[in-house]
């Protein structure tokens, strides 16, 4: 079956640091990776996504997130915080071809010190 | 993107009772997923629910607890039933609006059960 793991519950960083949330998931075959971003009192919304091609993929605000397929991973990073990226942030993995489920890590609380 | 919408927003619950939850997309989709969040946890999946076909429930959820119903191809209900403390949770509907499997989440239902 497949799984996510996301190494970090809770970081705290101060404005204009860097971030990498680590995310590693388990399958063998093909997969599409996410990174979904809760922000205090608002929907989950989806951050990037990869399903194919450069493995590097920029998403909204600044953020991107690389494929690594040899480590199975899909860190998530930002050169430069804000405190405005306060929120939980959630890796998720999909077998396309298998099943339509969608399978979440168990989320990372980010808090941004201003 | 899709626009979804859940009913009620949040309850408070007393034990043994049960809460239907509505979700409202604003556009035809063909498959509707309901979640489940617990306090600190990652999102669950709970089921799968394609219009004119039965849920597919996902291990450790079955029916008789959390029956579904898809009356057309823009609206679906969970209700949680015979409730108890441990069924407080954040119960989220999300559709798969793309070919690649990517999903839009509704505000969710925040359900506390006393």
């Amino acid at each position: 079956a497949q799984s996510v793991s996301q190494h970090n519950h809770h970081v705290i960083l101060s404005e204009a640091a860097s971030l990498e949330l680590g995310c590693n998931y388990s399958y063998g075959g093909t997969v599409n990776l996410f990174w979904y971003v809760q922000y205090p009192g608002q929907h989950l919304q989806l951050l990037l996504k990869y399903f194919s091609g450069d493995p590097l993929v920029k998403g909204i605000k600044g953020f991107e997130a690389e494929f690594i397929k040899s480590k199975f991973s899909f860190n998530l990073r930002k050169p430069s915080v804000q405190w405005s990226d306060t929120a939980e942030y959630f890796c998720a993995v999909n077998a396309p071809g298998r099943d339509d489920k969608i399978i979440f890590g168990k989320g990372t609380r980010l808090h941004i010190l201003p | 993107s899709a626009v979804i919408s859940q009913k009620p927003s949040r309850d408070i619950c007393q034990r043994g009772t049960s809460l239907t939850i509505q979700c409202q997309v604003d556009s035809q989709v063909t498959m509707m997923f309901w979640y489940r969040q617990q306090p600190g946890q990652s999102l669950t999946l709970i089921a799968t629910a394609n219009q004119g076909s039965e849920a597919t429930y996902e291990s450790g959820f079955v029916i008789d607890k959390f029956p579904i119903s898809r009356p057309n191809l823009t609206f679906s209900t969970l209700t949680v039933s015979n409730m108890s403390p441990e069924d407080s949770s954040i119960y989220l509907c999300s559709v798969d609006r793309g070919m690649k499997n990517e999903q839009y989440f509704g505000p969710g239902t925040r359900l506390t059960v006393t």
